[in-house]
């Protein structure tokens, strides 16, 4: 089975502008989850979808928003990007029981 | 915010010794991870134990579980250069995937 693929690995953006980071989950898990990664705060959780759903939101500002389509593949937008949203974006999926994470190989975004 | 703490925050040790890292969380839980991260990679899972376990091994891994403290340890026996990494324990409230994340450990095992 493939992994969890991100797309892309690295994007750098200035400040004000909006992006969106793509994640295909492993075949047949119908969870996903996103985390955001930096020095200072650690690994914080985003928000979880499960089968097209949001299920679970982290404590992030609403210029943070995602959607999960029917094949299950997530997306994760920005919106009026800050210096502070420089991290390394992780996305997750998960099987049934949703416990045991698979974790992609993030998307680092630089916002200049 | 960070559920926990793990300690040590760095750790350096020859190959061929254990390296022990501790984690220490502040609310009930459902279960407990360990995962491993490679520099600017994701993170790779390496074993749960539910908060009903006192101990799991897995390979050369072992973890350890005090619900009453509130507190597990990992111990990676007869290490290896090649598990150079950082190591962050994650717990689980509820099912479903939403984990809280410690502030991990670096291990550094030296050749």
């Amino acid at each position: 089975k493939a992994g969890v693929t991100q797309t892309p690995r690295y994007l750098i953006k200035t400040r004000g502008q909006q992006v969106t980071l793509s994640c295909s989950p492993i075949s047949g898990h119908r969870s996903v989850s996103w985390y955001q990664q930096t020095p200072g705060q650690g690994l914080q959780f985003l928000f979880e979808y499960f089968s097209e759903t949001q299920r679970n939101k982290g404590n992030f500002p609403g210029r943070f928003s995602g959607r999960q389509f029917s094949n299950s593949r997530s997306e994760m937008n920005v919106s009026t990007l800050e210096l502070g949203d420089s991290a390394l974006y992780l996305c997750a999926s998960g099987s049934q029981g949703r416990e045991k994470l698979f974790f992609g190989s993030g998307t680092q975004l630089s916002v200049l | 915010s960070q559920q926990g703490e793990e300690d040590p925050q760095a750790l350096s040790i020859q190959e061929g010794e254990n390296a022990t890292m501790n984690c220490s969380y502040k609310t009930s839980i459902n279960n407990l991870q360990w995962y491993r991260q490679n520099s600017g990679r994701g993170l790779v899972h390496l074993i749960l134990i539910r908060s009903n376990e006192r101990e799991k091994h897995s390979g050369r891994l072992r973890v350890t579980l005090d619900t009453s403290k509130k507190s597990s340890s990992l111990l990676i026996t007869a290490s290896r250069a090649a598990d150079t990494a950082s190591y962050f324990c994650a717990t689980g409230e509820t099912s479903g995937s939403r984990l809280t994340f410690g502030e991990g450990t670096q291990l550094t095992v030296n050749p």
